[in-house]
């Protein structure tokens, strides 16, 4: 069974820029959620895809959206880059059975981005 | 809205003293409340959830709801429990997960 992976482990951009970050779900399992966690917080939910499907968002804005693909692979990207941006981005995938619910969710080792 | 709120960034405890990591909540309905914990160079994950009932590592931690708090207890702290220890809270039908900002435990040999 193949943990949760991320990459890439560190990323350095500049203010205005795109990025796009990416997550591999834990072998079978068949949602993703994304956290941005700032230095000295807890992690922040940024949105959760359900089946290729965006399924929650917290409170980030549009520029932050994100994809996943048929294998419950996902990507996270973030548009128009500000220097807020700069955290530890971690993906947890989790499987649910017949509809979202709350389970238990696998992290992923994170990607650090900086954001000159 | 849902909050999480971990009133200590540290708590150093010696090695055999007893450990209460506190965590108070804020919502209005049924949460489901979890433990994460993140040792060091590790990544994070799941302690326990107040569903399960269970004891994990000697950890033990009780959903109050009329004190709205979900504090983590152990009665013999060990070296090996050194680590950042995060609150959580989930609501409604999907998993957005809110977390706390943490506690730090040092547990002194």
């Amino acid at each position: 069974e193949t943990g949760v992976t991320q990459s890439p482990t560190h990323l350095i951009k500049t203010r205005g820029q795109q990025v796009t970050l990416r997550c591999s779900s834990q072998s079978g399992h068949n949602t993703v959620s994304w956290y941005q966690q700032a230095l000295g917080q807890g992690p922040q939910f940024i949105f959760q895809y359900y089946r290729e499907e965006e399924n929650g968002r917290g409170n980030f804005p549009p520029r932050f959206s994100g994809l996943q693909f048929p294998n419950y692979s996902s990507e996270l990207n973030v548009n128009a880059l500000e220097l807020d941006d700069s955290a530890l981005y971690l993906c947890a995938s989790s499987l649910v059975f017949g509809g979202p619910s709350t389970d238990t969710q696998y992290f992923g080792p994170g990607t650090r981005l900086t954001v000159l | 809205a849902q909050r999480v709120t971990q009133p200590e960034k540290l708590l150093s405890v010696f090695k055999g003293a007893p450990v209460e990591l506190k965590c108070n909540y804020s919502y209005s309905g049924s949460p489901e409340l979890f433990w994460y914990v993140q040792y060091s160079r590790q990544r994070l994950q799941l302690l326990l959830r107040h569903i399960s009932r269970e004891s994990i590592k000697g950890f033990t931690a009780d959903l109050n709801k009329g004190e709205t708090s979900f504090h983590l207890k152990k009665p013999f702290a060990q070296e090996e429990d050194s680590a950042m220890y995060y609150c959580a809270l989930s609501s409604g039908g999907y998993q957005k997960v809110t977390f706390g900002t943490g506690t730090k435990l040092q547990v002194i040999p």
